[in-house]
């Protein structure tokens, strides 16, 4: 069965700071993977995604996600945060062989001034 | 957010009330989706429609009932609902359903309150 963990609830981090949110995930196949924003009072906008090939894929807005396979983990990136990108966001797997998108519960990103 | 539209943005009933919640999408998809988005749990997938042809009701209770006339217009009939239904209604569209890559564009969502 597929399963995506994002063990942090919550990850504050100061501007101009390189922000990490972190997501692991189980599948039974090879896996694709997506990260997905959610602001308030708004639907989930997709920022990128793993297909195969090259680990480090780049998204909108600055984001960046590192997939690597023996960790099970695709990990969400920024060099740089900014204010405007505290949000809530979610990672997401879908096996090959299946048609469900599996959503992880979430994890709130604060960026202070 | 013109990709996918969602009407009412937000909507409250009561128990014994009917009501419908519409989702349309310009994107030219062919799969369309319901989420339930409720506090601090996952999203929850409810049904998938491919080609206007239900695919999936992931055990949804039957005061739920979705209707999807063409691929570009989904809806959600709701009747006497409880009020732990009340969430985040999400609607989404993907191009392709079999093919597992293809991301889904989500709309901004009916908030549900039932009194």
């Amino acid at each position: 069965a597929q399963s995506v963990a994002q063990p942090e609830d919550q990850v504050n981090v100061a501007e101009g700071n390189p922000l990490t949110v972190k997501c692991t995930y189980s599948v039974s196949g090879n896996p694709y993977l997506f990260w997905y924003v959610q602001y308030p009072n708004r639907g989930l906008q997709f920022l990128l995604k793993y297909i195969t090939g090259d680990n480090l894929v780049k998204g909108s807005y600055g984001f960046e996600a590192e997939f690597n396979k023996s960790q099970t983990s695709f990990h969400l990136k920024k060099p740089s945060a900014l204010v405007s990108d505290s949000a809530l966001y979610f990672c997401a797997v879908r096996e090959a062989s299946s048609y469900k998108l599996i959503f992880g519960s979430g994890t709130r990103l604060l960026v202070r001034p | 957010e013109t990709g996918v539209t969602q009407t009412p943005r937000h909507l409250v009933m009561g128990m014994t009330n009917k009501k419908s919640l519409k989702c349309e999408q310009h994107l030219g998809h062919n799969a369309m989706y319901w989420y339930k988005q409720s506090a601090k749990k996952p999203l929850e997938l409810m049904f998938v429609y491919n080609f206007k042809e239900q695919t999936e009701n992931n055990s949804v209770p039957s005061r739920f009932s979705p209707e999807c006339p063409n691929s570009s217009h989904l809806f959600l009939h709701l009747h006497t609902l409880q009020p732990e239904d009340s969430a985040l209604y999400l609607c989404a569209s993907s191009q392709k359903l079999a093919d597992a890559y293809n991301e889904q564009f989500f709309g901004p969502g009916t908030r549900l309150t039932v009194l």
